[in-house]
């Protein structure tokens, strides 16, 4: 099945600069990858998709990139505030009969002000 | 319109007992996951229901079940509690295309003790 790895777990940055988390799957026939924000005490958020027709998607700061060859894609966050500061999941759809998202391990993101 | 719903929000059971956990998804909404959520194991695939049948099951235990009700509800099942249960169950609901979003509830959290 599906595998999705996610890089770094933790990452601090400060007010005003940018983020990035990475990750890879391992299934070639996923075609959708979906990224989510999880503040606490809440349940997880999506904050932006791609399908893999795309390469690059952009909303206001955010943005995600895809490397269908290379299996990876990535979060891109600019001018980091204190409210982003959450535990950011991407995840991979499992090309099953019916897509199951398969979420990696977490990045646990503080934009110290 | 209301978000997704489960109750209840916290619950402490005792090694041994079962627990049953339930979802509200959002209306018009057909299906319904089920994930837990653990530190150590972060998000975990449960199972899948759509039109009261299971599509998706995840790798866990018999003792983990689920089902779901007409009207798109969805309740799920531990029986004989472990200590290692205790985590957040989080039930998402979409409108059951390929590749849409999955909103969040809020999550029941389980202390098994």
């Amino acid at each position: 099945g599906e595998n999705v790895e996610q890089h770094p777990s933790t990452l601090s940055v400060q007010e005003g600069d940018s983020a990035v988390i990475k990750c890879t799957y391992s299934d070639s026939a996923s075609n959708y990858f979906p990224w989510y924000k999880q503040e606490l005490g809440k349940g997880p958020q999506l904050i932006i998709d791609i399908r893999s027709n795309v390469g690059e998607k952009k909303d206001q700061r955010i943005a995600v990139t895809l490397n269908k060859t290379a299996k990876h894609f990535s979060l891109h966050i600019t001018e980091t505030q204190p409210e982003d500061s959450a535990v950011y999941f991407c995840a991979a759809s499992e090309k099953t009969s019916y897509d199951k998202v398969i979420f990696g391990p977490g990045t646990s993101l503080s934009v110290i002000p | 319109k209301a978000g997704v719903t489960q109750t209840p929000r916290y619950l402490i059971k005792t090694r041994g007992q079962q627990v049953t956990l339930s979802c509200s998804p959002i209306s018009g909404h057909r299906s319904v996951s089920w994930y837990q959520q653990t530190p150590g194991q972060g998000l975990q695939f449960l199972f899948e229901y759509f039109s009261e049948t299971q599509r998706n099951k995840g790798n866990f235990p018999g003792r983990f079940s689920g089902r779901q009700f007409s009207n798109s509800r969805s309740e799920m099942n531990v029986s004989t509690l472990e200590l290692g249960d205790s985590a957040l169950y989080l039930c998402a609901s979409s409108v059951a295309d390929r590749n849409t979003e999955a909103f969040f509830g809020q999550g029941t959290r389980l202390t098994v003790v």
